[in-house]
């Protein structure tokens, strides 16, 4: 099935540092949505963006709606150790019911 | 502040059992949906439903039953458990299908492994 390109894979760094991701996509979505998934649990939303060009804060993450609508940008400041787990956007278009995944930035902080 | 609840949380089966797992939100969401979630392949869509009575397939329907009595439980059986069937399977759920505004929320989780 189609998946969201979306890097890094994965990253390693120190705690304290500020982290980026993004997820591109070759279609236009009206939704973008942020998860992050620790291991054995379910997806957790995080951001929800629903404008091209928004930004929205949820604590220290901000995510962006891109402007071409194609893509969309997770950033994370001052990591903590808790912030570890596995970061995927979804992109939605209205008046479908499917949600396309990215392929996940899986992300260690180092302590 | 239940949202959206699965179980079992693991489950072990022989090739050729059958099995229910279950799902239930309390968010009156018209939407319900079923993945399952392989390394390598991501998050794939099983079966959906939009609604009481309405269900459909999504990318990866075959081996799976699932059916929509009521806004709040959406099932999914595995009629012949196959090895090919161990993943992660995830209920999620949303408002409404298909309008603006949407937010996804997923369960725990149930891992099944079939042998």
């Amino acid at each position: 099935g189609q998946q969201l390109n979306q890097s890094p894979q994965s990253m390693f760094i120190q705690e304290g540092e500020d982290v980026s991701m993004n997820c591109t996509s070759s279609s236009i979505f009206n939704t973008w949505l942020w998860y992050k998934q620790d291991p054995g649990e379910g997806p957790v939303l995080l951001i929800a963006l629903y404008k091209a060009g928004e930004l929205t804060s949820n604590g220290r993450l901000t995510a962006q709606f891109g402007i071409t609508r194609k893509d969309s940008f997770l950033n994370i400041s001052a990591s903590i150790p808790s912030d570890v787990g596995i970061y995927f956007c979804a992109g939605h278009k209205s008046g479908t019911y499917k949600y396309i995944f990215g392929t996940g930035t899986r992300l260690k902080v180092l302590a | 502040n239940a949202g959206v609840t699965q179980t079992p949380k693991f489950q072990v089966l022989k090739t050729g059992q059958s099995m229910t797992l279950q799902c239930a939100q309390d968010m009156n969401h018209e939407y319900m949906s079923w993945y399952r979630q392989d390394p390598g392949m991501g998050l794939r869509l099983i079966h959906y439903s939009v609604g009481a009575g309405i269900t459909d397939q999504g990318e990866v329907p075959n081996g799976y039953n699932v059916s929509r009595s009521t806004t709040e439980d959406f099932p999914l059986r595995l009629l012949s458990a196959a090895p090919s069937q161990t993943s992660v399977y995830f209920c999620a759920s949303s408002f409404k299908s298909g309008s603006t505004n949407e937010k996804l929320f997923f369960g725990s989780g149930t891992q099944l492994s079939v042998l």
